[in-house]
């Protein structure tokens, strides 16, 4: 069985363009999380989707990040414009339930706004 | 504010011995309690989840928890060089999906 994949596994982009990360969950699993890690801090919960919805968006940080997942399988995180503080790395999650529902992740996205 | 702290580590054992990890979290309507594996520049990968009070063991690995003092813990048996990585303890809310990280203890083995 495929695990979590996303893509790129690395995006370097100038202050003010625009990035676009992509997460392909484990077939089967309606419930898809992205999360963030900026340097020296934990892993931070950014949304939840189930199925095509957006179940919680509560740790999004602003108007800049959206995601989207259009027909429930994969999702994807657009960051427009980026700026300095939005570096760090992405994870993608999945898992069968929400709860407590095991979640396994992607390898991550880094992204790096210079 | 919910959180989850651990100890920064690093915690350096010496092969064969026991690693003891530990994290404790500050909401008390947490329900669910994972710990994952994250080598350096990979993704977390879950090696050990705990839903009641008390031990749960897998191969090498027992997670126990303790509600009433809001308290949750990894140990390793018979440590290994291939278990140097950082830890992360993350907990569940209930009702709520996504999982809250302390920052991760790093564990190294010492041959």
């Amino acid at each position: 069985e495929a695990g979590v994949t996303q893509f790129p596994s690395h995006s370097v982009i100038e202050k003010g363009q625009t990035v676009t990360l992509r997460c392909d969950p484990i077939s089967g699993h309606d419930n898809l999380y992205w999360y963030r890690r900026v340097m020296g801090k934990e892993i931070k919960f950014l949304l939840h989707f189930v199925k095509e919805s957006k179940q919680d968006e509560s740790g999004m940080p602003n108007n800049r990040f959206l995601a989207e997942r259009t027909g429930g399988t994969y999702s994807t995180l657009k960051v427009q414009p980026a700026e300095l503080e939005d570096s760090g790395v992405y994870f993608c999650a999945s898992s069968q339930g929400t709860g407590g529902y095991e979640q396994y992740f992607g390898p991550g996205t880094r992204l790096t706004v210079t | 504010q919910k959180e989850v702290e651990q100890n920064s580590g690093p915690l350096s054992v010496p092969e064969g011995a026991i690693a003891s990890l530990n994290c404790t979290y500050s909401d008390r309507g947490s329900q669910s309690f994972f710990w994952y594996r994250q080598y350096s520049g990979k993704s977390p990968e879950l090696i050990m989840f705990i839903y009641s009070n008390g031990d749960k063991e897998d191969g090498r690995f027992t997670a126990q928890l303790n509600k009433a003092s809001q308290y949750v813990s990894l140990l390793i048996r018979d440590s290994q060089p291939s278990d140097s990585a950082t830890y992360l303890c993350a907990v569940n809310g209930g009702s709520q999906g996504n999982l809250i990280f302390g920052k991760g203890t790093k564990l190294s083995v010492k041959p």
